[in-house]
């Protein structure tokens, strides 16, 4: 059965402290993404990637294909990364989407 | 900035009606997707559509559900007979190529 697993479920922290959300994948799953739903509900996406590691501002995404499991690294955490964090795997036409990880950056 | 646009924002309806949500991918796209996610719930894939037709459609996408491009620029998502169940956050994405995804704002729809 194609599956994602995130963890943790939720994160508090503090402003400045570096954070890492862990994705684990099933087999069947070529790619995997990483998404931002904000409070309002609206979905970005943020990575995508099949291999290695992919770095956007404060974020960085890597993933292990061998162990079939990704982590999304934000550095320097502000409030406004507050946030649900989505990973979701890639698998033929359908993107099989994790629970996601709820964010909190307090100041 | 290109962006997906869904309308309506929310769409209330009694149960059994009939429903269509509306999106505009961005205009360059290939790649069109609905997705849903029930409150509280997880997202979960609906249909992918490419070339005028699905691609792949998941188990929710029963016979109540279809999707069409009907003008070259429209992708909607009609549900025939709506079930209170059928009460979520509907999300429209497109896609360029088989990579990063853009999401619209997504239509809460509400079935009484």
């Amino acid at each position: 059965k194609n599956e994602v697993e995130q963890s943790p479920q939720n994160l508090t922290a503090q402003e400045g402290e570096f954070i890492t959300i862990n994705c684990s994948y099933s087999v069947g799953i070529s790619a995997l993404h990483w998404l931002q739903q904000h409070p309002g509900g609206g979905i970005v996406s943020l990575f995508m990637l099949s291999s290695g590691k992919k770095k956007h501002g404060r974020l960085i995404a890597t993933i292990n294909i061998q162990e079939k499991h990704s982590s999304l690294h934000i550095t320097a955490s502000h409030p406004r990364d507050s946030a649900v964090y989505i990973c979701a795997g890639d698998n033929t036409d359908k993107l099989i989407f994790g629970t996601g990880t709820r964010l909190q950056v307090f100041p | 900035e290109p962006e997906v646009t869904q309308t309506p924002s929310h769409q209330v309806t009694q149960m059994g009606q009939e429903v269509i949500l509306r999106c505009v991918p961005i205009s360059n796209h290939l790649y069109f997707y609905w997705y849903r996610q029930i409150l509280g719930q997880k997202v979960e894939f609906l249909v992918s559509f490419y070339n005028n037709e699905i691609s792949e459609k998941s188990e929710i996408f029963d016979d109540q559900f279809s999707v069409e491009r009907p003008d070259g620029s429209n992708f909607t998502l009609k549900i025939r007979s709506t079930k209170l169940e059928d009460s979520a956050m509907y999300f429209c994405a497109s896609a360029i190529a088989k990579n990063i995804q853009y999401f619209g704002a997504g239509t809460r729809l509400s079935v009484l």
